[in-house]
């Protein structure tokens, strides 16, 4: 079965200091990969995606990830952590052959420190 | 930006009860999605539609949840009779085609007492 794992529920990092946020999937197929971030009480907002092409991928606030097909991986990384970057972060996995839904995993929180 | 618009955000109601959780999609698009998330768990798959009818849905999609998108506009979730279980946060989600990034709304807190 596809399934989609975060290592780590809980990340804390110094303001300023590097973010990396683990994601690691199975899938027999060729997936779309995605990073969400959910503020609280809000939705879930798309910070990047992968699909095809360049496998490394640039999103809003500064946040980057590299799909490594090898290693079934899509990291998420900002170089500096700002404040306003605390929130919960999901990675998601859509499997084309499947009607488009998406597997997320299950969540990273992410606090920064002043 | 276009958004999902979610109502109402939070939802009270008695077990046994009807409830209907309200969205509206971003107006080009195309699929449709309600994922739930319980509280300090994963956000799972609920159901997705597309051309006016169910594409495909979980296995928690049971015969007490249905959707419709009763006026070309509006897209509805409804649970029959609601179980504390149901207690969660319903996210309604569209995209422009399949395989497109979902976009969420904020969400409707749905408390079942």
């Amino acid at each position: 079965a596809q399934s989609v794992t975060q290592l780590g529920s809980h990340v804390s990092v110094s303001e300023g200091a590097l973010v990396l946020l683990r994601c690691n999937y199975s899938s027999s197929v060729p997936p779309y990969l995605f990073w969400y971030v959910q503020y609280p009480n809000q939705g879930l907002q798309l910070l990047l995606k992968y699909t095809t092409g360049a496998t490394l991928v640039k999103g809003i606030n500064g946040f980057e990830a590299e799909f490594k097909k090898s290693e079934t991986s899509f990291h998420l990384t900002k170089p500096s952590a700002h404040m306003s970057d605390a929130a919960e972060y999901f990675c998601a996995v859509i499997l084309y052959n499947q009607g488009g839904k998406l597997i997320f995993g299950q969540g990273t929180e992410l606090s920064v420190k002043p | 930006e276009p958004e999902v618009t979610q109502t109402p955000s939070h939802q009270v109601t008695q077990m046994g009860q009807e409830v209907i959780l309200r969205c509206v999609p971003i107006s080009n698009h195309l699929y449709f999605y309600w994922y739930r998330q319980i509280l300090g768990q994963k956000v799972e798959f609920l159901v997705s539609f597309y051309n006016n009818e169910i594409s495909e849905k979980s296995e928690i999609f049971d015969d007490q949840f249905s959707v419709e998108r009763p006026d070309g506009s509006n897209f509805t979730l409804k649970i029959r009779s609601t179980k504390l279980e149901d207690s969660a946060m319903y996210f309604c989600a569209s995209s422009e085609g399949l395989g497109q990034p979902q976009h969420f709304g904020d969400g409707t807190r749905l408390s079942i007492l």
